[in-house]
């Protein structure tokens, strides 16, 4: 079945660094494309960047550019986003998810929570 | 970028009403959205794309409405395992924004 498994989320002082990773099984990787989306505690979602399925085109939101690169290896069927700079704001569950045509994401993985914290 | 709004921000309801949320686009974004319904420690699922399309596996009690900038997501009969919150996503430009979520709890 398609799946999606995130790792890498955790403890992190601010103006540190973390890579999270997501694991895709279950269907074509090289064929979709991916993006990452947080959730902060108790809050709503946001979109936090975006990826083709070759890598080639790449999009993030202003509240993350600069500090956030997104990228992937379509031969280990994997995602990735390492986050630079991090903040208190940063401080959320990071979902990774599949694009779908226009823009709609079906699966998503199960999330990992990252805490940017002194 | 995109604003999106919901309406209301949580309601109320019983098991076998029928249930509408509201969403609203700051511009047109044609049919270029999308529903999906979280519950508590669980990821998002999608429900509706392209604003009326039902995701496949989804009970035939969500429908999706509207174009431009007002959509409407419908349940048509309230079933207990569908009190969550809603979000709304436009995909007509990125960053492709969410809604602030609809709770939707027990009267």
């Amino acid at each position: 079945q398609v799946q999606l498994v995130e790792s890498g989320g955790g403890l992190v002082k601010p103006g540190g660094s973390l890579r999270l990773s997501c694991a895709a099984s279950g269907f074509t990787f090289s064929d979709y494309y991916m993006s990452w989306i947080r959730q902060a505690p108790g809050k709503g979602l946001e979109w936090v960047s975006y990826i083709s399925s070759s890598g080639s085109t790449i999009y993030y939101p202003d509240s993350v550019k600069g500090r956030f690169t997104i990228s992937r290896d379509n031969a280990k069927n994997s995602l990735y986003l390492q986050m630079n700079s991090l903040r208190a704001e940063d401080t959320a569950v990071y979902y990774c998810a599949r694009g779908l045509n226009s823009g709609w994401y079906w699966p998503w993985g199960q999330g990992t929570l990252v805490t940017v914290s002194s | 970028d995109i604003q999106m709004t919901q309406s209301p921000s949580s309601l109320s309801a019983s098991v076998g009403d029928r249930v509408t949320i509201t969403c609203r686009a700051s511009q047109s974004i044609s049919s270029y959205l999308n529903w999906y319904q979280q519950k508590p420690g669980k990821a998002p699922n999608l429900l509706i794309y392209a604003a009326s399309s039902l995701q496949s596996g989804v009970p035939s009690r969500f429908s999706g409405s509207g174009s431009g900038t007002d959509f409407t997501l419908t349940i048509s009969s309230l079933q207990p395992e569908d009190f969550a919150t809603y979000y709304c996503q436009q995909s007509y430009s990125t960053p492709f924004t969410f809604g602030p979520g609809t709770k939707v709890d027990i009267k």
